[in-house]
């Protein structure tokens, strides 16, 4: 079984700041990750994914996230916050084409920019 | 914008009643999937389909069918509402052919009084 883990329901930062939001996984195979983006009002839009091709892993917005397999995580960052970033943020692991492709996803991140 | 809608976007209904939530895609992807997102539990896979009347049933299955007679559309049915399915209800469809993301419709909303 897959599980995701997301430290901090709540990450609040200064614009201009560093944005790290925690996600940590369980997967007893190679896992594929993904972070995903909720804005208010709307449905998820994927930010990056991870297959197992580069470990460092550039998605959109600016945002990143690095896949430490000796730590089970894959952190997502961004160098400076935006006002538009403002949104709320999911971590999802599959296991690899298993399963019929299911996700499993985090409880969530929101994120709060402050002016 | 993977084609995908959802239908209706808002609904409030009183307990007891049935409730019929429609997804459809225009571009005949296999897998599509049903869940919940409700505050503090993230996103709960519910139902999921990979093929013409080929579902299974996800971690939050109980209370809810699904039903799919042709590829573009998936169907999911709250048999006799209940206030516990008060939530926003997303679809979601995996496009062939690369890893396993998913991506998802717009929601419903529903509310049960």
């Amino acid at each position: 079984a897959q599980s995701v883990t997301q430290l901090g329901s709540h990450v609040s930062v200064s614009e201009g700041a560093l944005v790290l939001l925690r996600c940590n996984y369980s997967s007893s195979v190679p896992p594929y990750l993904f972070w995903y983006v909720q804005y208010p009002n709307q449905g998820l839009q994927l930010l990056l994914k991870y297959t197992s091709a580069a470990t460092l892993v550039k998605g959109i917005n600016g945002f990143e996230a690095e896949f430490k397999k000796s730590e089970t995580s894959f952190h997502l960052t961004k160098p400076s916050a935006h006002m538009s970033d403002a949104a709320e943020y999911f971590c999802a692991v599959s296991d690899s084409g298993g399963s019929n492709y299911k996700l499993t996803f985090g409880k969530g991140t929101l994120l709060t920019v402050n002016p | 914008d993977a084609g995908i809608t959802q239908s209706p976007r808002h609904k409030v209904t009183e307990t007891g009643t049935p409730v019929t939530l429609r997804c459809h895609q225009t571009e005949n992807h296999r897998y599509m999937y049903w869940y919940r997102q409700d505050p503090g539990h993230g996103l709960r896979l519910i139902h999921y389909s990979y093929g013409v009347k080929d579902t299974d049933k996800g971690e939050v299955s109980d209370g809810y069918s699904v039903s799919r007679s042709k590829t573009e559309d998936f169907l999911l049915t709250l048999e006799s509402a209940t206030s516990s399915q008060t939530s926003v209800y997303f679809c979601a469809i995996r496009v062939a052919g690369g890893p396993d993301e998913q991506f998802f419709g717009p929601g419903t909303r529903l509310t049960v009084l």
